[in-house]
């Protein structure tokens, strides 16, 4: 089992859709958990950073952990064509501790 | 305007030949990693530094080298050794206790000719 798995998409979606990107994970120790984007040809910027369950919201940006199903999702509202890109998952156990990159998935937002 | 420069953006490689890929930092960030990404594949790590003179291998090293001889500057050397070396090499830096906060650079795509 992969310690981290990624729906790889690529995902298509209407301008004004809500998208939900998910990643799931097998290791417990997991404590932070990110979200990178990732422009065509370029290097990833985080985008959402949590430590622990629960929500947190930024804009149209809202990312959810939930740590008992190992389960994390990235919700954007009112999605526009400047949010096509790749969205990379990462996790780490501890505070400066190496990351695990989930595959990414490609979105699309057509206008 | 602080961030991470890599250099070149296109690099090719001939068979049999080392080449080096640059990266340079002006966020005075203690802490610089490489990463390699593959079609479908994720980022994985190669070596990463947490302090000048001193770097850890990562989970893909066999191939590769490095040096950190500044603070500014973790250079990658692809040697020879690496036979499937096409793919896109990113150069990260980060906070000393901040490493799950990446700032990334543009990234390198090293293609065999």
């Amino acid at each position: 089992q992969k310690e981290v798995e990624q729906d790889p998409g690529p995902l298509s979606v209407p301008e004004g859709a809500i998208v939900s990107l998910n990643c799931t994970y097998s290791n417990s120790a997991f404590q932070y958990f990110m979200w990178y984007r990732q422009y065509s040809r370029k290097g990833p910027e985080l985008l959402m950073y949590t430590y622990s369950s629960g929500n947190k919201e930024d804009g149209r940006f809202t990312a959810q952990v939930d740590k008992s199903s190992k389960y994390i999702s990235l919700f954007i509202r009112d999605s526009q064509p400047s949010d096509s890109a790749t969205y990379l998952c990462a996790f780490s156990y501890n505070q400066g501790g190496k990351l695990i990159f989930g595959q990414g998935t490609e979105l699309s937002v057509k206008p | 305007d602080g961030g991470i420069t890599q250099s070149p953006k296109y690099l090719f490689r001939k068979e049999g030949q080392n080449v080096t890929l640059s990266c340079e930092q002006n966020l005075n960030h203690d802490a610089m990693y490489w990463y390699r990404q593959d079609p479908g594949q994720g980022l994985r790590l190669i070596y990463y530094s947490q302090i000048v003179n001193d770097f850890q291998k990562g989970d893909i090293a066999e191939g590769y080298s490095v040096s950190r001889e500044k603070k500014e500057s973790f250079p990658l050397t692809v040697t020879s050794a690496q036979k499937n070396p096409t793919a896109f090499y990113l150069c990260a830096s980060s906070p000393a206790r901040g490493g799950e906060k990446l700032f990334f650079g543009s990234g390198t795509q090293l293609s065999v000719l």
